[in-house]
């Protein structure tokens, strides 16, 4: 098993719609990033949270510490938004332990 | 431009060559880190350097990958008599060593080893 898992691996959404992906994690953790990859491998940090809930435009990120899970939501989806999302945890020496990512695709 | 970057983006070579890549991170970024990303997968962790030390190295790195940073500065990855295995994507990153730890990525080499 996997130390972090994300579902689904795949999304198909219609523009507008509100995308939930989600991470669960078995190790301890220091901190939980949401990532960002588009075609041609750049990633791009999205969000880096420890506790609660973070919000920036129309992402939202949340994380429950106790049960070792955090979500990451779209709200008015965008064919812009499409790309891989990969939640990331770091825990000793902040060396990031990656799920496998979620491949969202918003058509028009 | 002050990003992390990487050379080369894209790299073709034939089974049992040698191949070397660098990273150049963020300027002030005493941390710095490599991962690969095999297709469909996240990418894995390989080793990272504080300034010129190598503190940590990935079982995933075998004898054949040798990574160096001899300044502080730049890093080269190294891959000896490459195997068609080895063909995937390779992430640098870079951060502050500090609160808030966040990692600075580049944009990656894409190996392939035919």
């Amino acid at each position: 098993k996997n130390e972090v898992e994300q579902s689904p691996q795949n999304l198909t959404a219609q523009e507008g719609e509100f995308i939930t992906i989600n991470c669960s994690y078995s190790v301890g953790i220091s901190a939980l990033h949401w990532l960002q990859q588009h075609p041609g491998g750049g990633i791009v940090s999205l969000f880096m949270l420890s506790s609660g809930k973070k919000k920036h435009g129309r992402l939202i990120a949340t994380i429950n510490i106790q049960e070792k899970h955090s979500s990451l939501h779209i709200t008015a989806s965008h064919p812009r938004d499409s790309a891989v999302y990969i939640c990331a945890v770091r825990g000793s020496a902040d060396k990031l332990i990656f799920g496998t990512g979620t491949r969202l695709q918003v058509f028009p | 431009d002050t990003g992390v970057s990487q050379d080369p983006r894209h790299k073709i070579t034939k089974r049992g060559q040698n191949v070397t890549f660098r990273c150049d991170p963020i300027s002030e970024h005493n941390r710095l880190y490599w991962y690969r990303q095999t297709l469909g997968q996240g990418p894995e962790f390989l080793t990272y350097f504080q300034n010129e030390a190598q503190l940590e190295k990935s079982r995933l790195l075998s004898d054949r990958f040798s990574a160096e940073r001899p300044k502080g500065s730049f890093s080269t990855l190294e891959i000896q008599r490459t195997e068609q295995g080895d063909s995937a994507m390779y992430l640098c990153a870079s951060s502050l060593g500090r609160a808030p730890y966040e990692q600075y990525f580049g944009p990656g080499t894409r190996l392939t080893v035919t």
